[in-house]
């Protein structure tokens, strides 16, 4: 299996453009979650998607971004207006949550944003 | 309520020496444990989970942890490090029955030569 895809692996972009990031999940893997990864908060974990459906997105920032899952081989995570503090590490992970409850999760490379 | 806790944020050991990595937890129910190393400019990578199967997890690259109920802890250890070892680990933890890890801040190990 290839593993968690994401791209792109570097984002450079102007304070007030649109970022968008993209995640393919491991095959079967019915659950996805976006990761914000900073050296002042550490790890974040922003939403939480299981069937492609939202479950807990408590830890979105603010109304600027926004997640989608529209099928179970994609996600996306939109900054829109992008901002110099959105500026971090952002990292997918899928996993199957079910039988056996200890459902590991399998991270992505990651994007890199930077936002000038 | 889960919580993780990883004393020491970096952590040096010469190559052969001993490493400790320490890692205590808190958890209203019966946690998964998990250990994963990130490479520079990579991500996570699952070094080794506790399941409740064996208290003793041997993981990848020589790593094991022992899970100690009455100390809560998950303390990883690897009894020869390795030059290749160099890398940022992160303790985790998991409810049974949620679905939300909680990451520990990290601890950065440097081997020296």
């Amino acid at each position: 299996d290839a593993g968690v895809i994401q791209s792109p692996r570097h984002e450079v972009t102007e304070m007030g453009q649109e970022v968008t990031l993209r995640c393919k999940p491991i095959s079967g893997h019915n659950s996805l979650f976006w990761y914000r990864q900073t050296m002042m908060r550490g790890l974040e974990l922003l939403i939480y998607f299981n069937n492609n459906v939202p479950i807990d997105d408590s830890g979105m920032p603010e109304d600027r971004f926004s997640a989608k899952m529209p099928n179970a081989s994609f996600s996306t995570l939109k900054i829109q207006p992008s901002e110099p503090r959105d500026s971090a590490v952002y990292f997918c992970a899928s996993s199957f949550v079910g039988q056996g409850d200890s459902d590991t999760q399998y991270f992505g490379p990651g994007t890199r944003l930077t936002v000038l | 309520a889960q919580s993780v806790t990883q004393l020491g944020s970096h952590v040096s050991v010469s190559e052969g020496a001993l490493v400790l990595l320490r890692c205590n937890y808190s958890s209203s129910v019966p946690p998964y444990l998990f250990w994963y190393v990130q490479y520079p400019n990579q991500g996570l990578q699952l070094l080794l989970k506790y399941t409740s199967a064996a208290t003793l997890v041997k993981g990848i690259n020589g790593f094991e942890a022992e899970f100690k109920k009455s100390e809560t802890s998950f303390h990883l250890t690897k009894p020869s490090a390795h030059m290749s070892d160099a890398a940022e680990y992160f303790c985790a933890v998991k409810g049974s029955g949620t679905y939300k890890y909680i990451f520990g801040t990290g601890t950065r190990l440097k081997v020296l030569a």
